[in-house]
């Protein structure tokens, strides 16, 4: 079994500050790590995942996530948010080579980023 | 577009009455999930079904059922609502480990 923690429930910042939202995960296996965005009303999107190979994976809007696995972390990192980067995050795995896909997700991290 | 549609959007429901929230994709994924979301108690899954013809129980499943006749539906319906089943509600579909989840615009249901 996996179990994700997301270390934050909420982490305000103010625009064009860094932001580090972050996760940790357990698992008895080798797994797939994901990041999901969630805005206001909206169903959740995938924003960046890991799969294999470098350890640093980047979204196309600026976000940025390293496996550690000595740690069991998959931290999201964004050098400068903008105000529309407010929404929620959540952090996600699944194990490698399982039947059916199933994610396990953290509770989530609110982001809020004011002006 | 290819992706998830939910159906409805946004429903009030008397407590005791049946309700089925409809799915569907057509990006021709084998699996499909249901979740429920809360405040302060994130995603949580209900039911879910790794290929045509099979369902599984989630962590959440009881007064909940589904059904997978087809590749492309994954109804859920709830034979008798409670309002602690007042929540969100959102499917999603995979096409197998890696490739994460594609979710659908969710339904948001007031049991009352």
């Amino acid at each position: 079994a996996q179990s994700v923690t997301q270390l934050d429930s909420q982490v305000p910042v103010f625009e064009e500050a860094p932001v580090e939202l972050r996760c940790n995960y357990s698992s008895s296996v080798s797994v797939y790590l994901f990041w999901y965005v969630q805005y206001p009303n909206q169903g959740l999107q995938l924003l960046l995942k890991y799969l294999s190979g470098s350890t640093l994976v980047e979204s196309i809007n600026g976000f940025e996530a390293e496996f550690n696995k000595s740690q069991t972390s998959f931290h999201l990192r964004k050098p400068s948010v903008h105000i529309s980067d407010t929404a929620e995050y959540f952090c996600a795995v699944s194990p490698l080579r399982a039947s059916g896909s199933r994610l396990t997700f953290g509770e989530g991290t609110q982001l809020t980023v004011n002006p | 577009i290819a992706g998830i549609t939910q159906a409805p959007t946004s429903q009030i429901l008397a407590a005791g009455r049946r309700m089925t929230l409809r799915c569907t994709q057509d990006m021709r994924h084998n699996a499909m999930y249901w979740y429920r979301q809360d405040l302060g108690l994130g995603l949580r899954l209900i039911h879910y079904s790794n290929t045509a013809g099979t369902t599984g129980k989630g962590e959440v499943p009881d007064g909940y059922s589904v059904s997978r006749a087809n590749t492309d539906d994954f109804p859920l319906t709830l034979a008798s609502a409670v309002p602690s089943q007042t929540s969100v509600y959102f499917c999603a579909s995979s096409d197998g480990p890696g490739y994460g989840y594609t979710f659908g615009s969710g339904t948001r249901l007031t049991v009352v």
